[in-house]
């Protein structure tokens, strides 16, 4: 099966720009998410959806980052305007609505630098 | 919310010799414990993983141990190879799938020829 598919891979902008991560999960996961992570961190979870719903948006810095998932399938993932703190690797995820659980497949990432 | 520690940051074997990572966690209610490895530039990878009605799990020369009442498990990798070189995280999740994830800040292991 194809894996999870984002763009673009690398993205450098000024500070005070907009910038979009895009997103396509794996066929048929139901959960999707987006991750930072900074240098030398584990990943953080900034929003998990559920189909189209976002169940959990807690970490998501509301003032700046939005995101959507229209037709609970591919997602987008918005900063603006960005910040010099925000230079990190945006990670999307997805996973199956299984009991059994399978973990997360990630895609490659995006690595955001803010000049 | 969930706390996940992971000991040690770095980690450096011979090549053949074995190699341990361990976590704890502070949610008792987390139920599933994946393991990620991270090459350099490369996306985190499921290496393997358990969940909370288990105690430990093995894939060839990969096990995974929990312990419930401590609130911690642990990675075993034995007779380490070079390409076994990467970032180890650990994450501690619940819900039916994945769910939410917290994850450990990382292990990087160096296996040496």
């Amino acid at each position: 099966e194809a894996g999870v598919v984002q763009s673009p891979r690398y993205k450098i902008i000024e500070k005070k720009q907009p910038v979009a991560f895009w997103c396509n999960p794996i066929s048929g996961h139901n959960t999707l998410y987006w991750y930072r992570q900074n240098l030398g961190q584990g990943p953080e979870l900034l929003i998990r959806y559920e189909n189209e719903e976002a169940v959990d948006d807690s970490q998501l810095p509301k003032d700046r980052f939005s995101a959507e998932r229209l037709k609970g399938v591919d997602s987008t993932l918005k900063i603006q305007p960005a910040e010099l703190g925000d230079s990190a690797v945006y990670l999307c995820a997805s996973s199956r609505y299984i009991g059994t659980g399978s973990g997360y497949t990630f895609g490659s990432g995006t690595r955001l630098t803010v000049v | 919310g969930e706390n996940v520690e992971q000991h040690p940051s770095t980690l450096s074997v011979q090549e053949g010799d074995s190699a341990v990572i361990k976590c704890t966690y502070s949610d008792s209610a987390s139920n599933y414990f994946p393991w990620y490895k991270q090459e350099l530039g490369k996306r985190p990878q499921l290496i393997i993983d358990i969940r909370s009605n288990v105690g430990e799990k093995k894939d060839q020369r990969i096990a995974v141990t929990l312990n419930k009442t401590a609130k911690h498990f642990s990675l075993h990798i034995t007779e380490t190879q070079p390409e076994d070189s990467a970032v180890y995280f650990c994450a501690a999740s619940w819900g039916a799938n994945a769910g939410k994830s917290t994850f450990g800040d990382g292990t990087t292991l160096t296996v040496k020829p």
